[in-house]
């Protein structure tokens, strides 16, 4: 157990829907990352939050937005979705200290399907 | 862009036999790190190296980083079933000083028989 809990676990849905993932992260961790992975592209970076504010964005759509509340907990918010949105989604946390490597904790992972 | 590339990409091997999974770029980076992911998990970090020609040892398996810190191997020594799992390459974007998120390889996924 990574300490990293999400949910749901699955969640099934139809095209032009809008879904909400949510991630907790370990105890103490500042950093957030969501991560897609799907078979033909792999294990994609979207964004990161650290402490509530946005660090960094990777390949993350328009229709996908994201947050972390003061509570550290984080929310992926897809709309408009399409068939090809269909993947597993990652949380993943991190102490977020410089200077050094910062393990990231996954957690177990939110299987999406589109229909 | 995809710059990290593993191989193979699929493995199926019986119990007690060894492999080597391989990571490489045409880029030159500061570590790599390799990550399990067994089905219905997220990537389980194994090891993070560092310095050119540098190995590390987890039990069974084998990391070492390529002198010229572009590529890296994984070997499994006498695999077991329970080695059995998605083995993922990655490289950590650094900016700031804080090392944010992780590019990884697309993997090689490995089946041990029994």
């Amino acid at each position: 157990d990574s300490g990293v809990t999400q949910t749901p676990k699955h969640l099934i849905t139809a095209t032009g829907q809008r879904v909400t993932l949510r991630c907790s992260p370990r105890s103490g961790d500042l950093s957030v990352y969501w991560y897609q992975q799907s078979l033909d592209q792999g294990l994609q970076f979207l964004i990161q939050y650290y402490n509530g504010e946005e660090r960094a964005k990777g390949n993350i759509l328009e229709r996908f937005s994201a947050q972390q509340f003061p509570d550290l907990h984080s929310e992926l918010n897809l709309s408009s979705l399409e068939l090809g949105d269909s993947a597993l989604y990652f949380c993943a946390s991190s102490a977020g200290r410089t200077g050094t490597t910062d393990t990231q904790y996954f957690g177990p992972g939110t299987r999406l399907t589109v229909l | 862009t995809q710059l990290l590339e593993q191989s193979p990409q699929f493995l199926s091997i019986q119990e007690g036999e060894n492999l080597t999974v391989y990571c490489n770029s045409s880029s030159v980076f500061s570590s790599l790190q390799w990550y399990r992911q067994e089905p219905g998990e997220g990537p389980v970090l194994l090891v993070t190296v560092v310095t050119g020609g540098e190995v590390k040892k987890l039990k069974r398996l084998t990391f070492q980083f390529g002198d010229a810190r572009k590529d890296s191997s994984l070997h499994i020594t006498a695999a077991q079933p329970g080695d059995t799992g998605l083995y993922l390459c990655a490289r950590a974007w650094n900016y700031g000083g804080s090392q944010g998120n992780l590019i990884f390889g697309k993997g090689t996924k490995l089946s041990v028989k029994p």
